[in-house]
């Protein structure tokens, strides 16, 4: 599995652009990278997915470089409810009758200041 | 929305007692995963389920832990006896097959305080 490295801790302004990086510079070609949140005490929450074109849902966007190492989740207007623990996640689709765990790292923990 | 039901929501028990969280996954779904989560390990992945067949439970303290799921609308996780480090909050998630497979909705948990 490639192997996903967050900041521990960012802050942003409210009414900002939130820009969460993840490194994963070991991605193979049919990786995806997958971008969940956790809102305090709540269970995470899938936000968004790509393979390599960039993204955009009514959540976030995603931006894949084009050598696939990194990437970045864009909340583009964000507010207090933002705050979060933002989990990166690189996983192939599993093949026809396979199976594959889903298992999060240590995520960034996204301050959004008033 | 379609949601993943979690029950309890909280539970306080006894070190030595039995305690079984319940989960409904989403209807359609057909994979089930549990979670645990604490301030120290973060989210960690204890079981897997496909169809209801457990494919992957080595995440689970086996001597005290089980999971099952007794038909689709319902995966139980169970530990008995509780020990005070059991004590955090539990998720359980589901998904679909395919290209659905990585997209998880989790629940909203269960908070088990073991004394």
């Amino acid at each position: 599995d490639a192997k996903t490295t967050q900041p521990p801790s960012m802050d942003c302004a409210e009414g900002r652009a939130a820009n969460l990086p993840c490194n994963h510079s070991t991605i193979s070609g049919n990786e995806y990278v997958y971008w969940y949140r956790q809102i305090h005490s709540q269970g995470p929450q899938y936000i968004i997915h790509g393979l390599k074109n960039n993204e955009t849902n009514e959540m976030a966007s995603l931006i894949i470089t084009e050598d696939r190492k990194s990437s970045t989740l864009i909340l583009p207007h964000a507010t207090l409810r933002d705050t979060a623990v933002y989990y990166c996640i690189v996983r192939a689709y599993p093949r026809s009758g396979g199976y594959q765990k889903v298992t999060f790292g240590t995520g960034t923990k996204l301050q959004v200041i008033p | 929305d379609a949601r993943v039901t979690q029950t309890p929501r909280h539970k306080v028990t006894e070190m030595g007692q039995e305690v079984t969280m319940r989960c409904q996954p989403i209807l359609g779904h057909n994979t089930v995963f549990w979670y645990r989560q604490t301030m120290m390990q973060g989210l960690e992945l204890l079981a897997y389920f496909r169809n209801r067949a457990p494919l992957d439970d080595s995440g689970m303290p086996k001597d005290r832990f089980s999971a099952e799921m007794p038909d689709a609308t319902l995966a139980t996780l169970k530990i008995q006896p509780s020990e005070p480090r059991d004590s955090a909050v539990y998720f359980c998630a589901s998904g679909s097959q395919g290209f659905g497979a990585n997209v998880l909705t989790f629940g909203a948990g269960s908070r088990l305080t073991v004394l």
